[in-house]
């Protein structure tokens, strides 16, 4: 099974800012990583996929990067409503597996 | 595109934890895509379960040792889960997923919580 493991855990920042989050995979995944957004009560939304493609209706201040076993989400300058909490996941085999999330927070 | 899971919020230890969803505005058998469940427990991660294809091909994830069935029945758009043996650790809000067809999900039920307890 492949460990994905989300650098930092909870980040504290204001509106306006950038927001980089990790994600390293246990081992190569190529290019088959995504990364979601959940807020309270709401079920995850499907941010980027295949490490830096934004999915349908995705703001461009969203950008993913990275291949192998270093990823990386980046929102480039926050919005009120991208506080929330962040994963990814990987596709490269089964099972399929999640990181631990960040927590964006508002400073 | 909908989602929508079904089923008891309440398990007694040991017993079955079943839960049905169903689809609509779009079939079940259309497209190259797989369904499937994921669960996260309170405050915590995402963990994914297993998925199934329309035709009832499936992958399960190896950590829920042999307790899990997910069933597709096409005639009504749905499909279930079937988790078996459950103890409080299966205590979660279970969602059911329609997989883009590379294996990221895109559309999610609103989620069932589920508590395990006697």
């Amino acid at each position: 099974e492949i460990v994905l493991t989300q650098s930092p855990a909870s980040l504290s920042l204001s509106p306006g800012e950038r927001a980089t989050l990790s994600c390293r995979a246990s081992q190569s995944v190529s290019s088959s990583l995504a990364w979601y957004q959940q807020k309270p009560g709401q079920a995850p939304r499907l941010l980027i996929y295949d490490a830096s493609s934004r999915a349908t209706g995705i703001p461009a201040r969203f950008s993913g990067s990275g291949s192998g076993t270093d990823f990386t989400l980046t929102i480039s300058s926050l919005e009120p409503e991208d506080f929330a909490v962040y994963f990814c996941q990987h596709r490269y085999n089964w099972p399929l597996t999640f990181g631990g999330g960040t927590k964006v927070e508002i400073k | 595109l909908q989602l929508q899971e079904s089923g008891p919020g309440l398990v007694k230890p040991a017993e079955t934890l079943s839960l049905t969803c169903t689809v609509s505005g779009g079939s079940i058998s259309s497209g190259t895509y797989y369904w499937g469940w994921i669960r996260q427990p309170p405050g915590k991660g995402l963990e994914w379960l297993g998925s199934i294809y329309y035709s009832g091909s499936t992958y399960y994830n190896p950590s829920l040792k042999g307790r899990l069935t997910i069933s597709v029945d096409t005639s009504k758009n749905q499909f279930s889960l079937h988790l078996s043996s459950v103890t409080a650790a299966d205590t979660a809000v279970y969602y059911c997923v329609k997989d883009t067809g590379i294996r990221y999900f895109d559309y999610w039920g609103q989620g069932s919580l589920v508590t395990v307890s006697s």
